[in-house]
């Protein structure tokens, strides 16, 4: 079974300039999460996904950052215009359901680097 | 969200047990006490979790105090393999928040030979 996957893996951006990440979570996963670590600091949650609608997009640090997941299958991230502090590393996840005893899966990640 | 504190980072030789410490004073009754690990150039990946009883997997053992306030990651073999930065989370099951995984600093464990 294919974990989840992220694209992609680098992607360096003048500032100013749009991207877009893209993850497809493990198959059959309604929930999908995005994380991101940007530098020096700790993981930090920015969305999740049940399906096609937001359930909780609390962590989005302003409207720069657009998440979409249209089917309910794979979530784009798109970051425009992006800023020299985007610079980071984003990971999603995926899980079966939402309850506290459900494991979250990680993919690699998607480096970012905003120059 | 409940918080949680952890060494900044510990040393274990290869083959030997290694248990990781995790305080969490302030944790509620509803609290999921879940591990999670982070590889070198990984995403985080799910170790264990408990509530109250102590657990083990194939990964590893979790020991829960019998107060909660405290919690113990064992590892019981460490291998080069197992070197990673460890994070203990809370996650509340009757809040909105049981979705999302709050990290910390966590550990970084380091294995040598």
């Amino acid at each position: 079974e294919a974990g989840v996957t992220q694209f992609p893996s680098h992607s360096v951006i003048e500032k100013g300039q749009t991207v877009t990440l893209r993850c497809d979570p493990i198959s059959g996963h309604d929930n999908l999460y995005w994380y991101r670590r940007v530098m020096g600091k700790e993981i930090k949650f920015l969305l999740h996904f049940v399906k096609e609608s937001k359930q909780d997009e609390s962590g989005m640090p302003n409207n720069r950052f657009l998440a979409e997941r249209t089917g309910g299958t794979y979530s784009t991230l798109k970051v425009q215009p992006a800023e020299l502090e985007d610079s980071g590393v984003y990971f999603c996840a995926s899980s079966l359901q939402w309850a506290a005893t459900d494991t979250q899966y990680f993919g690699p990640g998607t480096r970012l680097t905003v120059l | 969200d409940a918080k949680t504190t952890q060494p900044n980072s510990m040393e274990s030789n290869e083959e030997e047990p290694v248990h990781l410490p995790c305080n969490h004073s302030t944790i509620s009754g509803t609290d999921y006490i879940h591990w999670y690990r982070q590889l070198p150039s990984q995403g985080p990946e799910y170790v264990i979790h408990g509530l109250t009883s102590n657990v083990n997997n194939r990964m590893a053992s979790l020991a829960i105090a019998e107060d909660r306030k405290s919690s113990t990651l064992i590892l019981h073999r460490a291998t080069l393999r197992d070197a990673a930065v460890y994070y203990c989370i809370l996650r509340d099951q009757f809040t909105g928040t049981a979705s999302k995984l709050t990290f910390g600093t966590g550990t970084r464990l380091q294995v040598t030979l």
